[in-house]
């Protein structure tokens, strides 16, 4: 069964500090792994995707790595505004069968 | 570009009644999503469409689910009768194509049935 964990649950960290959110997925055959970042009320919206042949791809403050191997993926976030908190939601994807797997998601607070 | 369009953003309902959502998706977008989002879980695909064929409907409760998409543009989801259970965030996407992974997100309808 394909599945996508993610950890931690949520975050609490300062302004300016930086994190890193986890994600380990199960998804067979594996195509792309992606990272959305949902504001409470709203949509999710891409922040990442990334093919299993790449190994970390950066939209801004976020980074995002692969590792295909060892099936775990990890978003860094860099300075953290008070914008960022938000869930985060990563996507492990099938292109064969057309399937996507999505994660709960890691919910993040920034304070001042 | 306009984003994804849906309506109602919220409804409030008693149970066994009945509701819609309307979804309008990007324009040119092939591919329509209906995603069930329950508080605290990630979103669970109910049905896709590729223009206005059904590609995946095998998480749809079908016995009180039901979603159409006319000339492959707007689409409607309905749920009739509808339970305390079906309380949660329908959410709309849509992609160019079928494969391709980049979605674009409506804002939701926050459903709750009481």
């Amino acid at each position: 069964k394909n599945q996508v964990e993610q950890s931690p649950q949520s975050l609490i960290i300062l302004e300016g500090k930086n994190c890193t959110l986890q994600c380990n997925y199960t998804v067979s055959p594996f195509s792309n792994l992606r990272w959305y970042k949902q504001d409470t009320g709203r949509g999710p919206v891409s922040l990442t995707i990334m093919t299993f042949s790449e190994n970390t791809k950066s939209n801004g403050r976020y980074t995002a790595t692969l590792d295909a191997d060892t099936k775990q993926s990890s978003l860094h976030i860099t300075a953290s505004q008070l914008s960022d908190s938000a869930s985060y939601i990563c996507v492990g994807d099938n292109t064969n069968a057309g399937k996507s797997t999505f994660g709960d998601g890691t919910t993040l607070t920034v304070k001042p | 570009e306009a984003g994804v369009a849906q309506s109602p953003r919220y409804k409030i309902i008693e149970k066994r009644q009945s509701v819609a959502f309307w979804c309008n998706p990007i324009s040119g977008h092939a591919t329509l999503y209906w995603y069930q989002q329950i508080l605290g879980q990630g979103p669970k695909l109910l049905i896709q469409f590729q223009n206005n064929g059904v590609v995946d409907d095998s998480q749809l409760p079908k016995d009180r689910f039901s979603a159409e998409r006319l000339k492959g543009v707007d689409s409607t989801l309905k749920i009739q009768p509808a339970k305390l259970e079906d309380s949660a965030v329908y959410l709309c996407a849509s992609s160019l194509v079928s494969g391709v992974y980049e979605q674009y997100f409506g804002p939701g309808t926050r459903l709750t049935v009481t």
